[in-house]
């Protein structure tokens, strides 16, 4: 099956620092999703991108969808101490079952 | 954003005991999901619905069983727990059509002594 693999798999930043992470895949999606989950709640959903070279933002979060359609990217500009949590991509192609990544942890540093 | 709710939120309970893990949503999607997942682990698929009377096993196995006897109601069911069931179940829940995202339920976490 597909399978996609997010990195990096942690992040140590302090706060106001920029951040980038990316998903990538084995073979081509339709539809990039990025999602956060905050301890002991489910995913939210951040962005959904639809079009290979899409860039859509919201906020501080800007994602990308690979022009290969095998990648993604998340920013998040000006991190705050509410960023922190678990990040994670996930790709859909045709009618197959979403595919989530293995996720990012990010953490900031006092 | 869509009402997906699940209940119980976090449930304790012995090895052999019957759990159901109830999900309701509000928003008529048609397309429902039970994920399991570690805690700060990514997220495996147990079961899926497309539909009313419609149930399929997803990617990992699991010793659960759902229903969908109703659009809005997509119960999973452990007839006999035991410790290597205990995990957060989460579930969602999409609209039918095209690659739509799914939203999430804040999850139960169990724990089976």
């Amino acid at each position: 099956g597909q399978q996609l693999n997010q990195s990096p798999q942690s992040m140590f930043i302090q706060e106001g620092e920029d951040v980038s992470m990316n998903c990538t895949s084995s073979s081509i999606f339709n539809t990039w999703l990025w999602y956060k989950q905050d301890p002991g709640e489910g995913p939210v959903l951040l962005i959904a991108l639809y079009k290979a070279g899409e860039l859509t933002s919201n906020g501080r979060l800007t994602a990308q969808f690979g022009i290969t359609r095998k990648d993604s990217f998340l920013n998040i500009s000006a991190s705050i101490p509410s960023d922190v949590g678990i990040y994670f991509c996930a790709g859909h192609f045709g009618n197959e079952k979403l595919t989530f990544g293995t996720g990012t942890r990010l953490t900031i540093i006092p | 954003e869509a009402d997906i709710y699940q209940t119980p939120r976090y449930l304790v309970i012995g090895t052999g005991k019957k759990i159901t893990l109830e999900c309701s949503q509000t928003m008529g999607h048609d397309k429902m999901y039970w994920y399991q997942q570690d805690p700060g682990m990514e997220l495996h698929l147990i079961h899926y619905s497309y539909g009313v009377n419609s149930t399929e096993k997803g990617d990992l196995s699991s010793e659960s069983t759902v229903s969908r006897i109703r659009t809005e109601h997509f119960p999973l069911t452990l007839e006999s727990a035991r410790p290597s069931h205990t995990s957060q179940y989460l579930c969602a829940s999409s609209p039918t059509g095209g690659e739509q995202p799914q939203h999430f339920g804040d999850g139960t976490r169990l724990s089976i002594l």
